[in-house]
């Protein structure tokens, strides 16, 4: 079993959806971490949160401890969104425990 | 400040071959960590260095994979008489003393 496990594995949306992609682990953690991927490209660390909810353009990111969950968030979703979105904890230690990802592909 | 950089990006060896892979990490940092992704897989992690000591090796395999950090100059990858189950993208990370890691744009392996 994986310590960190994304959903969904593939997502859809049009061009101005609301987007969520969901991560839940099972570890305990000092920090969680949202990554991009974009197709061919090297990884972009959007946040790194380990309470609350924290806002970046149209992007948000929530974590809730107490359950082990956080959400990654795009408002109105543009087509440039589209990439590998990873979710990755750390325990305290320096070791990254990475979820699978979320391909998300954004239709104009 | 420029980023983690990693080169070669794209490396091509045939079987049998050892590949070499490096990584400068962003100044000031002198933690190093190596990741590799699999086709089709999720990142998994191989190391974790500081300057000149291997901190955590657990994610490395047994055989034919090593790294360092030496005192002066990138940290470099090695991985000798390579197999074709070796093509991955190979990602290094960097970061000062938080959990905050800042990732290479990656070296993409390819074994004939």
């Amino acid at each position: 079993k994986n310590e960190v496990e994304q959903s969904p594995q593939n997502l859809t949306a049009q061009e101005g959806e609301f987007i969520t992609i969901n991560c839940s682990y099972s570890v305990g953690i000092s920090a969680l971490h949202w990554l991009q991927q974009h197709p061919g490209g090297g990884i972009v660390s959007l946040f790194m949160l380990s309470s609350g909810k924290k806002k970046h353009g149209r992007l948000i990111a929530t974590i809730n401890i107490q359950e082990k969950h956080s959400s990654l968030h795009i408002t109105a979703s543009h087509p440039r969104d589209s990439a590998v979105y990873i979710c990755a904890v750390t325990e305290g230690g320096n070791q990254f425990y990475f979820g699978t990802g979320t391909s998300l592909t954004v239709i104009p | 400040n420029a980023g983690v950089m990693q080169n070669p990006r794209h490396l091509v060896r045939r079987r049998g071959q050892e590949a070499r892979l490096r990584c400068s990490p962003m100044k000031g940092h002198s933690h190093v960590y190596w990741y590799r992704q699999l086709p089709e897989e999720g990142l998994k992690f191989m190391v974790y260095l500081q300057k000149e000591n291997i901190i955590d090796e657990s994610g490395m395999p047994k055989e034919r994979f090593s790294a360092e950090f030496p005192k002066e100059g990138p940290s470099i990858l090695r991985i000798q008489q390579v197999v074709r189950g070796d093509s991955a993208a190979y990602f290094c990370a960097s970061s000062p003393m938080t959990d905050t890691q800042y990732f290479g744009p990656g070296t993409r392996l390819t074994v004939l």
